[in-house]
């Protein structure tokens, strides 16, 4: 079955850190770049950060640049997110996305977990 | 960086009409790189649409996007009742890949 599924998801306080993880299953993990996105409870979606098929590239959104680092491991088919200084605003269910076309950066997802809640709160 | 609007932000419909979504571009959307996605309550969105009019697979002809440059509109021909969700809208190619805030279609 395609699939991918996030881990790692928690309670943290402000400026703590974590480590989410996705594994996938179904489709050939290295081919695909990767992404991050989050939902705030209640709002809308945000592009956190992408990662190239080869894992050289890396993307992230202002919001996050240099507080967070996407990496991935393609023998093990699994994509990480490590977060830094995590802040109130981090608070968010954060959702691994498949891009739609092989080997390309296009930054839309044709598939998604099923996500995880990340809680930053004193 | 582009930002999306989406009108209107809810829409109450009954099954069997048609719903009319629109999402407008800050800037043109190059290479018509804009995609729409459905979400329903505790789920993940689904891609619908890709490239501003292509469906993506699994998707029902009754979903149809156009438009380009700033002005985009999905369309769902006769809503089931399983249409009735929050849809986004997405640019994309150019990272920042931004989303739209989401027009809700909920049930008159």
């Amino acid at each position: 079955e395609v699939q991918l599924l996030e881990s790692g998801g928690g309670l943290v306080q402000p400026g703590g850190s974590l480590r989410l993880s996705c594994a996938a299953s179904g489709f050939t993990f290295s081919d695909y770049v990767m992404s991050w996105v989050r939902q705030a409870p209640g709002k809308g979606l945000e592009w956190v950060s992408a990662v190239s098929a080869s894992g050289g590239g890396t993307f992230y959104a202002d919001s996050v640049k240099g507080r967070f680092t996407i990496s991935r491991d393609d023998s093990n088919s699994t994509l990480f997110l490590h977060m830094d200084s995590l802040r109130a605003e981090d608070t968010a269910i954060y959702y691994c996305a498949k891009d739609h076309w092989q080997w390309l950066l296009t930054g839309h997802f044709d598939l998604w977990g099923r996500g995880t809640l990340l809680t930053v709160s004193s | 960086e582009i930002v999306l609007t989406q009108s209107p932000g809810t829409l109450s419909l009954s099954p069997g009409e048609r719903a009319t979504l629109s999402c407008r571009a800050s800037q043109s959307v190059g290479s018509n790189y804009l995609a729409w996605y459905q979400q329903k309550p505790g789920q993940a969105p689904r891609l619908l649409i890709y490239g501003a009019s292509s469906r993506a697979t699994g998707i029902p002809d009754r979903f149809s996007g156009r438009g380009s440059g700033t002005d985009f509109t999905l369309t769902i021909n006769r809503l089931e009742p399983e249409d009735f969700a929050v849809y986004y809208c997405q640019h994309y190619g150019t990272s920042p890949f931004t989303f739209g805030p989401g027009t809700k279609v909920d049930i008159k």
